[in-house]
């Protein structure tokens, strides 16, 4: 049973289309992330929502609108995809905030803008 | 700008041999985690050291954590081929927007 899985795994779009990445996580985790990780395997944050709510927002273009329905889920939604924007996804999860745990990772969408 | 900068960028050793990556960050942290990644695959966690610990054991893996040099190392003993995957330390703050910040990772090749 996969703890936090992504779909889809690979993503190949033109500039200026619309793609959406879901993200779901069956660890009953009151927590989620979006990371990107550049062609340099740089991970940088973007989004975490805790129980439907969003409480890190990392300096993220707007044309990326992470949606949360409940607090297994966790989408992203991006507009006008630009060349730029070409990285691997990942979404994670971890149980609390505060003290600090562990994340989990699903297993990245590869994202790449032709 | 990224919290931990570990060093060496690319290790390559031999089986059996003991790696050694190194972590520095920049500002005061609540923990300090490793994670591994496999080529193609997600981040998996592989040990996490409060800023109250010195050192921690986890199988083949020894963690340590120095905060008055703001670095931490971690020690793989007895490497086998599977070890190969890139490395990274994560640095976690606390507080209410809690959030791991990550190095660059080190690619570390294990030769059979």
């Amino acid at each position: 049973d996969t703890a936090v899985s992504q779909t889809p795994k690979y993503l190949v779009t033109q500039m200026g289309n619309d793609k959406s990445i879901k993200c779901e996580q069956n660890l009953g985790h009151d927590t989620m992330y979006w990371y990107k990780q550049d062609s340099k395997k740089f991970l940088k944050i973007m989004f975490s929502y805790n129980n439907k709510e969003l409480i890190i927002n990392e300096t993220v273009p707007n044309r990326f609108s992470p949606k949360s329905p409940d607090k297994a889920h966790l989408n992203l939604h991006i507009n006008s995809l630009e060349l730029g924007d070409s990285a691997v996804y990942f979404c994670a999860s971890s149980p609390s905030r505060g003290q600090g745990t562990e994340a989990f990772f699903g297993q990245g969408t590869r994202l790449t803008v032709v | 700008s990224q919290q931990g900068e570990e060093d060496p960028q690319a290790l390559s050793i031999q089986e059996g041999e003991n790696a050694t990556m190194n972590c520095s960050y920049k500002t005061s942290i609540n923990n300090l985690q490793w994670y591994r990644q496999n080529s193609g695959r997600g981040l998996v966690h592989l040990i996490l050291i409060r800023s109250n610990e010195r050192e921690k054991h986890s199988g083949r893996l020894r963690v340590t954590l120095d905060t008055s040099k703001k670095s931490s190392s971690l020690l793989i003993t007895a490497s086998r081929a599977a070890d190969t995957a890139s490395y990274f330390c994560a640095t976690g703050g606390g507080g209410s927007n809690y959030k791991l910040t990550f190095g660059k990772g080190t690619l570390l090749t294990v030769n059979p």
